[in-house]
Order: structure tokens, then C-alpha cells, then sequence
């Protein structure tokens, strides 16, 4: 079983409207979870990272929020545009060598 | 430009076959990593290689062995190709791998990725 679970799978929202995708993880100990947004046919380019100490840091119009006590992130994106489509990876690292990468969630932003 | 790139784009190749997958960084980071991304979309990591060690994740075959000529490359290579090997596979690289004393995690950055379809 995967230890980092993300949601929705795939999400459509239209153009300037907000959303919010969760990632859920299991991973043990923690040492830090970072988003990335993978375009289509391009590698992942990171977004946040967030240690145990942090509990939510912005990027422009994304927020990523994360309560280590209940092993839960939220990535939330503000006034969305056609190049939010991508697909965001949840990704939670349980220590020096250990990344754990969720399946991703698929967005597509709509005119 | 200041990026990682991944050489060949595309592979396409027969069964049985040996190949390579070059990577370069010319960020000056001392740390690189593969990835596979398979048709889910999972993305793996298969080996973090800097120039004091190198990470293999037990999970993956002694068909695949990293080389690296110098710190600004780590290439993949890959034995005896197998269908399931069929993948996309990217390259990163960080400054090092620990969190530092303020608790920032250092940041990868990742290349285009290399499509392999092995028929």
C-alpha cells in the first residue's frame, strides 16, 4: 500500500475559480513534504517544502498547508489559470534517503 | 541555460538490448538522482548518487547500474532490456541530500525525462 495518498485523482475546474487537493501519508518518521507540479510530458518542478516545524507556505497563488499530527497536507490554488493543468505530486520524505511519492492528482483548468 | 537535461529524448528499442540514458547538471550540485515514472504515473526513485555514495533502492534490478564520469553527470545504464522496463525515466539533482540547521529541505531539480518504449 502506497504511504502518501492523494485526492481527488483528477479534479476540472474552471478558469479563475479555486481548488484544494489533499495529500494523506503514513509515512514514518517525517522528515519533510514538498509539491510538485508535473506538466504534461515535462519533469516535476517543485513547488513547496514544508518541515515538521512549518505548517504552511505560500508560492504565489499556492498554499500548502501541513498538520503533522494528523499526517495531512492540503495544496491549495487561488484564481486558477489554463497553465494550473498539470498534475501535482505529493511527495513525503522519511529520512535521509527515503522519498515517498504519491500518484498524483490530475488537473485540468477549463475557459 | 542553467537546467538538467536528459539525452536521449525518445527510446525505442528491442527486447534483450543494452542501452544509455544520459543526464547532466550544470547547476553545480554535488547530489543526482533517477526516477522512473511508470504508466500510473508513480514516480520511483531508483538511485541518489553524490561523490561520496551512491543509494540504490533494493527494489530495483542489477540490470540497471548508474555511472557517473564526473559530478556533473550520472548516466543510466541498462542491460538486457525487459518490456516491463518500459517507462519514463528523469533525472534530478539537489545541493546535498540533509536538511540543514534552519530546517530547509534542499530542492530538486528535475530533467525533461527520457521516454522508453522497449518492444
Amino acid at each position: 500500500k502506497n504511504q502518501v495518498e492523494q485526492s481527488p485523482q483528477s479534479l476540472i475546474i474552471l478558469e479563475g475559480k479555486n481548488c484544494t487537493l489533499q495529500c494523506n501519508y503514513t509515512v514514518s518518521p517525517f522528515s519533510n513534504l514538498r509539491w510538485y507540479k508535473q506538466d504534461t510530458g515535462r519533469g516535476p518542478v517543485s513547488l513547496t517544502i514544508m518541515t515538521f516545524s512549518e505548517n504552511t507556505k505560500s508560492n504565489g497563488r499556492y498554499t500548502a498547508t501541513l498538520d503533522a499530527d494528523t499526517k495531512q497536507s492540503s495544496l491549495h490554488i487561488t484564481a486558477s489559470q489554463l497553465s494550473d493543468s498539470a498534475s501535482y505530486i505529493c511527495v513525503v520524505s522519511g529520512g535521509e534517503h527515503d522519498m515517498r511519492f504519491g500518484a498524483g492528482t490530475r488537473l485540468t483548468v477549463k475557459p | 541555460d542553467t537546467a538538467v537535461s536528459q539525452t536521449p529524448k525518445y527510446l525505442v528499442t528491442q527486447m534483450g538490448n543494452d542501452k544509455s540514458i544520459k543526464c547532466e547538471q550544470n547547476l553545480g550540485h554535488d547530489t543526482m538522482y533517477w526516477y522512473k515514472q511508470d504508466s500510473k504515473k508513480f514516480l520511483k526513485i531508483m538511485f541518489s548518487y553524490n561523490n561520496k555514495e551512491l543509494i540504490i533502492n533494493e527494489t530495483v534490478p542489477n540490470r540497471f547500474s548508474p555511472k557517473s564520469p564526473d559530478k556533473a553527470h550520472l548516466n543510466l545504464h541498462i542491460n538486457s532490456l525487459e518490456l516491463g522496463d518500459s517507462a519514463v525515466y528523469f533525472c534530478a539533482s539537489s545541493q546535498g541530500m540533509r536538511i540543514s540547521t534552519s530546517g530547509v529541505s534542499e530542492t530538486q531539480y528535475f530533467g525533461p525525462g527520457t521516454r522508453l518504449l522497449v518492444l
